[in-house]
């Protein structure tokens, strides 16, 4: 069974840091992308970041670049978000999500549970 | 990137069809054929309805289906049932200046 288990989050003041991770299970973690998109409280779906199988391919959303990293170790089968430079607007639930593969940009098939992260002095 | 737009609430009674636009430009929707569509219910995490414009994943029942006209794509749900009551997001690759994806801004469909 695919499983994504997203932990790291919570209360940080507003310029700290967090690091998110994304533990996979039930798949050939190393042979997909993996993505990052966040949902503020109330609010509609934003993709985040995306990373390629073999992390050749690293994208961010203007929101965040220059600010967030993603990194992947396959070997551990795990998804990381390194966040910095926090700000208010950053708040949201923070899930990571399956790419589909075989060529395809889509992505989505598995989602884990979501971290929340809070951004607040 | 602006954000896709999605009629903020539709509704039909069990059984009947709902049928929900997701309006982009020529820069995401019109420009390629990666339209997504997910389903969320309260709480929960995302789910994958269509991939690709059209292609349903496994497991998702073939009352979802979904097509594209220009830079308007659609989500059309056939025989309401009750567990379709959700928010319902759109998404497309809007890659042509770099790699990026964008959402709509979510329709709740109800259930009547």
């Amino acid at each position: 069974e695919v499983q994504l288990v997203e932990s790291g989050g919570g209360l940080v003041k507003p310029g700290g840091s967090l690091r998110l991770s994304c533990a996979a299970s039930g798949f050939t973690f190393s042979s997909y992308s993996m993505n990052w998109v966040r949902q503020a409280p109330g609010k509609g779906l934003e993709w985040v970041s995306s990373i390629s199988s073999s992390s050749s391919y690293i994208y961010y959303a203007d929101s965040v670049k220059g600010r967030f990293t993603i990194s992947r170790d396959n070997a551990k089968n795990s998804l990381y978000l390194q966040m910095n430079s926090l700000r208010a607007e950053d708040t949201a639930v923070y899930y990571c999500a399956r790419g589909l593969g075989s060529g395809s940009y889509s992505f989505g098939d598995y989602w884990g549970q979501g971290t929340l992260v809070t951004v607040s002095s | 990137q602006s954000a896709l737009t999605q009629p903020p609430s539709a509704s039909g009674s069990p059984g009947q069809s709902v049928t929900i636009s997701c309006t982009g430009t020529s820069s995401d929707v019109g420009g390629y054929n990666y339209v997504s569509w997910y389903q969320q219910h309260p709480g929960k995490a995302p789910k994958l309805m269509i991939y690709e414009v059209s292609k349903r994943p496994s497991g998702v029942p073939d009352r979802f289906s979904g097509s594209k006209s220009g830079n308007t794509a659609s989500l059309t749900v056939s025989g309401l049932q009750a567990e379709d009551e959700a928010d319902y997001y759109c998404s497309s690759y809007a890659g042509s200046n770099n790699f990026e994806w964008v959402f709509g801004t979510g329709t709740k469909v109800t259930v009547l």
